[in-house]
């Protein structure tokens, strides 16, 4: 397996809920990261946090904020999403570049269906 | 221009089949470059990483021609369980500090037939 897990696996929730994902690494890198999975489409990058900074935001909209309290874990919450954000979220996490990282390992995402 | 652009597909092919993918990147100053393999449904997976020398590993050969700034990925004896999805994955460089992580082109879709 590959050390990042990635709860819940599956998440429905109305368009005024407020919900959490969660991911955590056991793998003792110090980068992790958000992407967007929607049908037929790449992966879409939305947060990085490197040694728990956020050191990119890809113009993600306010309606999802991440939080990084250590580089054990990541967060993504979630209110007042839209039916267009319904996707699969993945994390992923790998050693910062600085300290030669340079694969990142995947969890195996959150699937969301906005209604 | 997309960044990272490969054929979507599908390849449909027998068992037995040798196929090759190819894939384009367009930042010149790129230096990490790996195909990763994703099944339906699953999170995308490391297959390996291409090096400018080329690699092999098993029935997977990655080849990097930095001139052309192009990619492959070869599959000799296809088995039905090559049936994924890959993806023509690079590395931003470090120096951009904008972008620490790796940009994924829409990935090949793969269908191993008996």
């Amino acid at each position: 397996e590959t050390g990042v897990t990635q709860t819940p696996r599956h998440l429905v929730m109305g368009m005024t809920n407020k919900k959490s994902l969660k991911c955590e690494q056991h793998l003792g890198h110090n980068a992790m990261y958000w992407y967007k999975q929607s049908a037929k489409k790449p992966l879409e990058l939305m947060f990085v946090y490197s040694l728990e900074e956020r050191v990119e935001n890809n113009s993600v909209p306010s309606r999802f904020s991440p939080e990084c309290p250590n580089s054990s874990h990541l967060f993504l919450h979630l209110h007042t999403l839209q039916p267009e954000d319904s996707a699969l979220y993945l994390c992923a996490s790998q050693r910062d570049y600085r300290d030669g990282g340079d694969t990142q390992y995947f969890g195996p995402g959150t699937r969301l269906t906005v209604l | 221009r997309k960044e990272v652009e490969q054929d979507p597909g599908p390849f449909n092919v027998p068992e037995g089949a040798t196929v090759a993918f190819n894939c384009t990147y367009s930042n010149s100053a790129s230096q990490s470059f790996f195909w990763y393999r994703q099944d339906c449904r699953k999170e995308p997976k490391l297959l390996m990483s291409v090096y400018s020398s080329g690699n092999e590993d098993g029935r997977f050969t990655a080849q990097l021609n930095r001139a052309s700034q192009y990619i492959s990925l070869l599959i000799r004896d296809s088995k039905l369980s090559d049936s994924a999805t890959y993806l023509c994955v690079v590395n931003k460089p470090p120096k951009d500090t904008g972008r620490r992580a790796l940009t994924f082109g829409s990935g090949t879709r793969l269908q191993v037939q008996p």
